[in-house]
């Protein structure tokens, strides 16, 4: 079965452009989350949507971060506009509905601004 | 006091001995606890989850979880030079829905 999928796997772009992250979920699977991850904060929960819906944006760390989820196989992670303090391991994961269901991560984007 | 607390090491064993990592949570609600590994360069993968006062063993690794003391371990038996990674313990609050809370993690190192 196919995991879940993140695009790019690497990105590097300079400071001011916009950055837009992609997720595909394990199918079936009717929750997404997006974390960041860096050395000093670790691995941090940005957002998260149940059944498409955002239920907890409390950690996007201000207005330059949105997310989406038009439908359930698909959502996006967008920085506009960036700035080198977003520089970080951006990684989505999904599960589905119940306490003991685990979340399965993507590989992870590599973010780098410049 | 952080939600979840994990010694951030390096933990350093021997190959062939028992690395045990602990963490310890705050929400004592909590409902299921997980652990996940993670290669450097890599994502998290889930090694086991525990949700019953007690020990689960799966293989080499054993989870233990005691909700009185809030208190969850991962024990490694026979540890192998693969098994250098970092260890994440999440655990997932009261109050529903499928957010984890992810402890700093901890750096094993098994040497040979």
């Amino acid at each position: 079965d196919a995991g879940v999928i993140q695009s790019p796997r690497h990105e590097v772009t300079e400071m001011g452009q916009e950055v837009t992250l992609r997720c595909k979920p394990i199918s079936g699977h009717d929750y997404l989350f997006w974390y960041r991850q860096t050395m000093m904060r670790g691995l941090e929960l940005l957002i998260y949507f149940n059944n498409n819906v955002p239920i907890d944006d409390s950690g996007m760390p201000e207005d330059r971060f949105s997310a989406k989820m038009p439908n359930a196989s698909f959502s996006t992670l967008k920085i506009q506009p960036s700035e080198p303090r977003d520089s970080a391991v951006y990684f989505c994961a999904s599960s589905l509905t119940g306490p003991n269901q685990p979340q399965h991560f993507g590989d992870g984007t590599r973010l780098s601004i410049l | 006091q952080k939600e979840v607390e994990q010694n951030s090491g390096p933990l350093s064993v021997p190959e062939g001995a028992i690395a045990s990592l602990n963490c310890t949570y705050s929400d004592r609600g909590s409902q299921s606890f997980f652990w996940y590994r993670q290669y450097s360069g890599k994502s998290p993968e889930l090694i086991m989850f525990i949700y019953s006062n007690g020990d689960k063993e799966d293989g080499r690794f054993t989870a233990q979880l005691n909700k009185a003391s809030q208190y969850v371990s991962l024990l490694i038996r026979d540890s192998q030079p693969s098994d250098s990674a970092t260890y994440l313990c999440a655990v997932r609050p009261s109050g529903g829905y499928n957010k984890l809370i992810f402890g700093a993690g901890t750096r094993l190192a098994v040497h040979p």
